[in-house]
């Protein structure tokens, strides 16, 4: 267990829907990032935030958005869902201490099925 | 741009033998970080080993060390004495202002 908890596990929707998945980071982590993991794309990056603001963004589409609240835990919005959003979304955190890299929890995933 | 290349989309290896799985990335970053991350079956993430740009030595966390050659632009992993529970996909990462992962390799192992 890595201490990242996320929400839902899996989450099957339809096309054109929005979805949140949300994101708790372990205790003490002030960054938060997510990814997303499909078949033909592999782990993309997607966005980082740190103690509440971004801090970099990757191959995000405008139809996401996240935010990382003051309590530290994450939410990443998803809207207008079309069949090739399915994968799996992994959250992750990391301390984040001096600027080097920390290594980053990984979270269990949600599986995310765009019927 | 950053950039991470594994060539390897699958490998067999006997078990109990040492296996390398290559890793290769372009940056102009003066500071950055590469790292190895192990995902099984089951679709966890973990983490295995983090080697930074200024590290003298290079990186090694039990039956894994990583193989840095800067000048080379490589990073590859070296699992010593593989077992059963080595199969997995393996992501070869790298961190700097972005985290960027490789493809993956699929790692076989063989009784």
């Amino acid at each position: 267990d890595s201490g990242v908890t996320q929400t839902p596990k899996h989450l099957i929707t339809a096309t054109g829907q929005r979805v949140t998945l949300r994101c708790s980071p372990r205790s003490g982590d002030l960054s938060v990032y997510w990814y997303q993991q499909s078949l033909d794309q592999g782990l993309q990056f997607l966005i980082q935030y740190y103690n509440g603001e971004e801090r970099a963004k990757g191959n995000i589409l405008e139809r996401f958005s996240a935010q990382q609240f003051p309590d530290l835990h994450s939410e990443l919005n998803l809207s207008s869902l079309e069949l090739g959003d399915s994968a799996l979304y992994f959250c992750a955190s990391s301390a984040e201490s001096g600027g080097r890299f920390d290594e980053q929890f990984f979270g269990p995933g949600t599986r995310l099925t765009v019927l | 741009a950053q950039k991470i290349t594994q060539t390897q989309p699958g490998m067999f290896v006997q078990e109990k033998e040492a296996v390398t799985l290559d890793c290769t990335y372009d940056t102009s970053d003066p500071s950055y970080g590469l790292f190895w991350y192990k995902q099984p079956s089951s679709g966890e993430m973990i983490f295995l080993i983090y080697q930074g740009s200024y590290d003298q030595q290079n990186a090694t966390e039990g039956r894994y060390s990583l193989n840095f050659q800067k000048a080379r632009k490589s990073a590859n992993l070296v699992i010593s004495a593989s077992q059963l529970g080595d199969s997995a996909m393996y992501f070869c990462g790298y961190g700097g202002f972005k985290t960027i992962f490789g493809a993956g390799t699929r790692l076989f192992v063989k009784a």
